[in-house]
């Protein structure tokens, strides 16, 4: 039972575009969501995340919006960066006493070509 | 600052031994978190400690078990290891106060079991 869906596996864009990347999920307890990237031979490294109570929070590049009533959430890149290459996952927590205990998605490879 | 590392980076195994992880976590947190990642199955939570309790805990089998030392430090331990448990495990640390404090995750320990 997967409570959270990256339904695209992977997306190619060009250098200075815009990447959107797309996350779906099923549990209506999940109330906080993150955004992580991973580069190869690394652990994941936290990009940005959102509470329920809000529909958008940036961060530089990074935007993340949340469809509370659609039960989906983006992230998007503008502009793209060759750098920004790498696997993107979302995650979400239930809160309350879910210490610790982040559920992810399958990841979306993302290519950026220069 | 010092990020969240992990002993060793890589181990192979034979089934039936058992392996013991560890983690350090950044100077301050006080809560680790475990993941398992393979393929097949993505990053799925295996448990989390605070305080040297632990808090949460995953659906995996009782040959997966943790610890945590009074210095945060966090060891992981897997008996009677079977081929499936070949993976990346990584750990992550927060403060741990709060469930949307982020969680900053270490390289990983990459085990195979042969």
């Amino acid at each position: 039972d997967q409570q959270v869906k990256q339904n695209s596996p992977s997306l190619s864009v060009q250098e200075g575009r815009i990447s959107i990347l797309n996350c779906d999920y099923t549990n209506s307890m999940f109330d906080y969501f993150l955004w992580y990237k991973k580069y190869p031979a690394e652990g994941p490294t936290f990009l940005i995340s959102i509470s329920s109570i809000k529909d958008k929070n940036e961060d530089g590049r990074f935007t993340v919006f949340l469809n509370k009533s659609a039960k989906h959430l983006s992230l998007h890149i503008v502009p793209s960066q060759p750098g920004d290459s790498a696997v993107y996952f979302c995650a979400a927590s239930e809160g309350g006493t879910s210490y610790g205990k982040l559920t992810f998605g399958q990841g979306t490879i993302l290519t950026v070509h220069p | 600052k010092a990020g969240v590392t992990q002993t060793p980076r890589y181990l192979i195994k034979t089934r039936g031994q058992q392996v013991t992880l560890s983690c350090s976590p950044i100077s301050g947190h006080r809560s680790v978190s475990w993941y398992q990642q393979t393929p097949g199955q993505g990053l799925q939570f295996l448990f989390e400690y605070f305080s040297e309790t632990q808090r949460n805990k995953g659906n995996f089998p009782g040959r997966f078990s943790g610890r945590q030392f009074s210095n945060s430090r966090s060891e992981m331990n897997v008996s009677t290891l079977e081929l499936g448990d070949s993976a990346l495990y990584l750990c992550a640390s927060s403060f741990g106060g709060t469930y949307t404090d982020t969680q900053y995750f270490g390289p990983g320990t990459r085990l195979t079991v042969l």
